[in-house]
């Protein structure tokens, strides 16, 4: 079975300070892992994506996050916060070829200038 | 850019009303979802649809079924609405390199 869990549902820090979203997989096979964006009245961006490739995976809008297999941890980081990225990320896992991706609960990330 | 578009951004309803929430996507993806997002529960699966006429059952199926009569369509019905089926309702489609693109969402307030 898969499943995430996202540690803190939110989280501030000020402008220009180092962002770290801390999410932990759990699967019974080598997961596809995910993070999604979503901002005020949008649906979900794919920010980046995990698929067995890299450990360490560059995202859009400057967010990298790093696959930890020992730690079955997949956290998301940005070295400088922008007020631009206040909003709700969701970590999300799947294996290859299924049909569904299990979200987190999302963390509620606020930017204070 | 993939664009999946539904129809309504708010809709209210009464309770026992039957509603129809309608999703387009014009990239030709086979993998389509529906999925309800609520405060502290994250999303989750209501159905998906693999192909033309083809369904499966997600994570919390009761009270909702679907129709996907088209490639492009898949629409979400709530048979008769209930007041814990107030919530933002998600579609996606999903592209052949497993990335899911999502429309903006329909709020639904059921009264």
């Amino acid at each position: 079975a898969q499943s995430v869990t996202q540690l803190g549902s939110h989280v501030s820090v000020s402008e220009g300070a180092l962002v770290l979203l801390r999410c932990n997989y759990s699967s019974s096979v080598p997961p596809y892992l995910f993070w999604y964006v979503q901002y005020p009245n949008q649906g979900l961006q794919l920010l980046l994506k995990y698929t067995s490739a890299a450990t360490l995976v560059k995202g859009i809008n400057g967010f990298e996050a790093e696959f930890k297999k020992s730690e079955t941890s997949f956290h998301l980081t940005k070295p400088s916060a922008h007020m631009s990225d206040a909003a709700e990320y969701f970590c999300a896992v799947s294996r290859t070829g299924a049909n569904n991706l299990f979200f987190g609960t999302g963390t509620r990330l606020t930017v204070i200038p | 850019d993939v664009k999946v578009t539904q129809s309504s951004r708010y809709l209210v309803k009464r309770t026992g009303e039957k509603v129809f929430l309608e999703c387009v996507q014009d990239m030709d993806h086979e993998n389509m979802f529906w999925y309800r997002q609520d405060p502290g529960l994250g999303l989750r699966l209501i159905y998906f649809s693999y192909d033309v006429k083809m369904k499966e059952k997600g994570d919390i199926p009761e009270g909702y079924s679907v129709s996907r009569e088209k490639k492009e369509r898949f629409s979400l019905i709530l048979e008769s609405a209930s007041t814990n089926q107030t919530s933002m309702y998600l579609c996606a489609s999903r592209s052949p390199n497993e990335k899911l693109f999502f429309g903006s969402g329909t709020q639904l307030s059921v009264l």
